[in-house]
């Protein structure tokens, strides 16, 4: 079973919609939480990371970690087709290098 | 401030030929790493330097995978005798880790826009 799982999707919603993309992990030690969009054929691109529990907002995103569960979420509000893409969640141990990715959730927002 | 640079973005090659990929960090980075992703799958952890110093390195990387980072500016990931399951994204990745004061920055990763391989 691998360290971090992520919910396949695909996943398709409407235009302006609220969306919500997850993650479950088992290994305690992650104290950091990332957050990457991936647009076909590119280089992951840093959307937001948290450390530790509790939630942080950025603009229409919000990413909330409940170490507790082991559970990982990013909300993003008022969907726009531009927000297509895949995205993948990743966690690392505080200053371990590695970082452990999930294999993505493909997000299509319909105009 | 230039983001992360990788060389070449695509590769073509014949099973059994050696192929090198370049990456060049942002600039104030002192640690680069090398991940590997395939088709439906997430990045894979292959290697990671702090400086000069190869800190890491994944069971992934078989001996026929090879990483360098000579003056602790830009890397080198080489692979020998390339065959067909090399095929894949090969991404570099860079970070500042501050000794004395480790935090967000030395946690988070930003990525270049990958290098293709496709072995034939």
């Amino acid at each position: 079973q691998k360290e971090v799982e992520q919910d396949p999707g695909p996943l398709s919603v409407p235009e302006g919609a609220i969306v919500s993309l997850n993650c479950t992990y088992s290994n305690s030690a992650f104290q950091y939480f990332m957050w990457y969009r991936q647009y076909s054929r590119k280089g992951p691109e840093l959307l937001m990371y948290t450390y530790s529990s509790g939630n942080k907002e950025d603009g229409r995103f919000t990413a909330q970690v409940d170490k507790s569960s082991k559970y990982i979420s990013l909300f993003i509000r008022d969907s726009q087709p531009s927000d297509s893409a895949t995205y993948l969640c990743a966690m690392t141990i505080t200053n371990a290098g590695k970082s452990t990715f999930g294999d993505g959730t493909t997000l299509t927002v319909k105009p | 401030d230039t983001g992360v640079s990788q060389d070449p973005r695509h590769k073509i090659t014949k099973r059994g030929q050696n192929v090198t990929f370049r990456c060049d960090p942002i600039s104030e980075h002192n640690r680069l790493y090398w991940y590997r992703q395939t088709l439906g799958q997430g990045p894979e952890f292959l290697t990671y330097f702090q400086n000069e110093a190869q800190l890491e390195k994944s069971r992934l990387l078989s001996d026929r995978f090879s990483a360098e980072r000579p003056k602790g500016s830009f890397s080198t990931l080489e692979i020998q005798r390339t065959e067909q399951g090399d095929s894949a994204m090969y991404l570099c990745a860079s970070s500042f880790f501050a000794f004395s004061a480790p935090g967000a920055s030395g946690n988070t990763i930003y990525f270049g826009e990958g290098s293709w391989l496709t072995v034939v």
